[in-house]
């Protein structure tokens, strides 16, 4: 069981606007910012927000990431196949005195 | 460009320990420009990810709770290299573990290796 909650499926076909939401509590979310991650199994994570909403230098501006009290979401408009991968987010937790991470979604793009 | 290659066996025996060693390319592990430490993370099969714990470059190491008893973390400057060391372990303990670069006390963990299946098994 993760610590954040996170949908296990999303799925949208090519050029929609798909939403993932990420769910936690005022000792993650609620008090540190939020990170979220780009997974294609057999490779390495990549970041794709830090801090909430900014994007390193690479990450296309369809990614972006918004927070609201103990919840967070990563929304990815202009939807391509190459997208299709498993997303993950991600925060610090006072009570932990670590990173906590969601469970991932897996987004099927149509 | 910074990367990071995760080495060690894929196969260990229940009760025994398990140690992968993260080899650090493209820049130094002892970097003091930002606060960064150097994180293991693990994947069951079909679970989420999981903090295993991080070590500084000054050999500070920093381990989640639930595995605290269990783990040791420690780098080795010279080498570039940081290790994993996880005793005891179960068939629970299969998974594919990463090492990784974390910029402070965030959950930003701005580069990854791709990862090394390791499997608990007789």
């Amino acid at each position: 069981q993760s610590v954040l909650t996170q949908p296990p499926s999303a799925s949208g076909t090519p050029g929609q606007r798909v939403t993932i939401s990420c769910s936690g509590t005022s000792s993650n979310i609620g008090s540190n910012p939020v990170n979220w991650y780009q997974h294609l199994p057999g490779t390495a994570p990549k970041l794709l927000i830090f801090n909430n909403y900014q994007r390193p230098s690479g990450v296309p501006d369809r990614f972006s990431g918004s927070k609201s009290g103990t919840s967070a979401s990563l929304a990815i408009s202009g939807l391509q196949s190459e997208d299709e991968a498993d997303y993950y987010c991600a925060a610090w937790d006072d009570s932990l005195s670590g990173p906590v991470f969601g469970g991932g979604t897996k987004l099927t793009v149509l | 460009q910074l990367q990071l290659q995760e080495s060690g066996p894929g196969l260990v025996k229940p009760s025994e320990t398990l140690s992968l060693t993260c080899t650090v390319s493209g820049g130094s592990i002892s970097i003091t420009s930002n606060q960064y430490y150097w994180d293991w993370i693990r994947q069951p099969p079909g679970k989420g990810l999981e903090w295993i714990g991080g070590v500084y470059y000054s050999g500070s190491a920093y381990y989640n709770p639930s595995l605290k008893s269990r783990v040791t973390i420690s780098v080795d400057t010279p080498k570039n290299q940081f290790s994993l060391e996880l005793s005891s372990v179960t068939a629970a303990d299969t998974a594919v573990y990463f090492c990784a670069r974390r910029l402070g006390e965030l959950a930003t963990f701005e580069n990854w290796g791709q990862g090394t299946l390791v499997t608990v098994s007789s």
